[in-house]
């Protein structure tokens, strides 16, 4: 069965240092998402990319923040400059092609730690 | 606005009872909801959805979730619960009228005792 896959599993990092989260989605799939989860609390929407730009974003999703998908394969999210309160477990997720009502597949996640 | 609410940070229930865990939510027309589970060390996994039709909803691993629309809620179920159920589970909505974009909720951490 196909999955989402992430690298790597554990990040740690020093404030101030930029960080880069990598996924990849299910090969069919047109639509890319990126989470992030707080420990202890809820799982959050940070943005969502389709045909080459961003779709959707929140507010957590500010400047510091940015995604690519630089080969056919592969989606990021760089993190510039982190900061302590940027710890947290992100998700990447994908859906196929009807996205209304499409579940979504979710990666294994990567714990973020900045110290 | 779309939100929802799962009110029970815990619940734990004793292998082979029947096991509820609960949702609402607020949305401004019909809702399509869905269940994710998580394992640990594991992204969301993809349990179960209502779209529109019937109310009740049968999905992976056993689980079934039943649409109320007068309550607003969407409570997983399971007959029968197995130690392997044991996870956390969360619950999302999202309002076709708007933002595609799904909400989760807190997530509810199931403990099944043998």
């Amino acid at each position: 069965e196909p999955e989402v896959t992430q690298t790597p599993s554990h990040q740690v990092t020093q404030m101030g240092q930029e960080v880069i989260l990598r996924c990849v989605p299910i090969s069919n799939h047109l639509y890319f998402y990126w989470y992030r989860q707080i420990l202890g609390q809820k799982v959050e929407f940070l943005v969502s990319f389709y045909n080459n730009e961003i779709s959707e974003k929140s507010e957590i999703f500010d400047d510091q923040f940015s995604v690519e998908r630089p080969d056919g394969s592969n989606f990021t999210l760089k993190i510039r400059s982190t900061k302590l309160e940027d710890s947290a477990m992100y998700f990447c997720a994908s859906s196929g092609q009807t996205l209304s009502y499409n579940e979504q597949f979710f990666g294994p996640g990567t714990r973020l730690t900045v110290l | 606005a779309q939100s929802v609410a799962q009110p029970e940070d815990q619940v734990n229930v004793a292998e082979g009872n029947p096991l509820t865990v609960k949702c609402t939510y607020s949305v401004s027309g019909n809702p399509y909801l869905f269940w994710y589970v998580q394992y640990p060390n594991r992204g969301l996994q993809f349990l179960l959805k209502y779209i529109t039709g019937d109310n009740l909803v049968k999905g992976s691993y056993g689980f079934e979730a039943e649409f109320n629309k007068s309550q607003t809620s969407f409570h997983l179920k399971k007959p029968s619960a197995l130690v392997s159920d044991s996870a956390l589970y969360f619950c999302a909505v999202r309002d076709p009228g708007g933002s595609y974009i799904p909400t989760f909720g807190r997530g509810t951490s199931l403990i099944v005792h043998p």
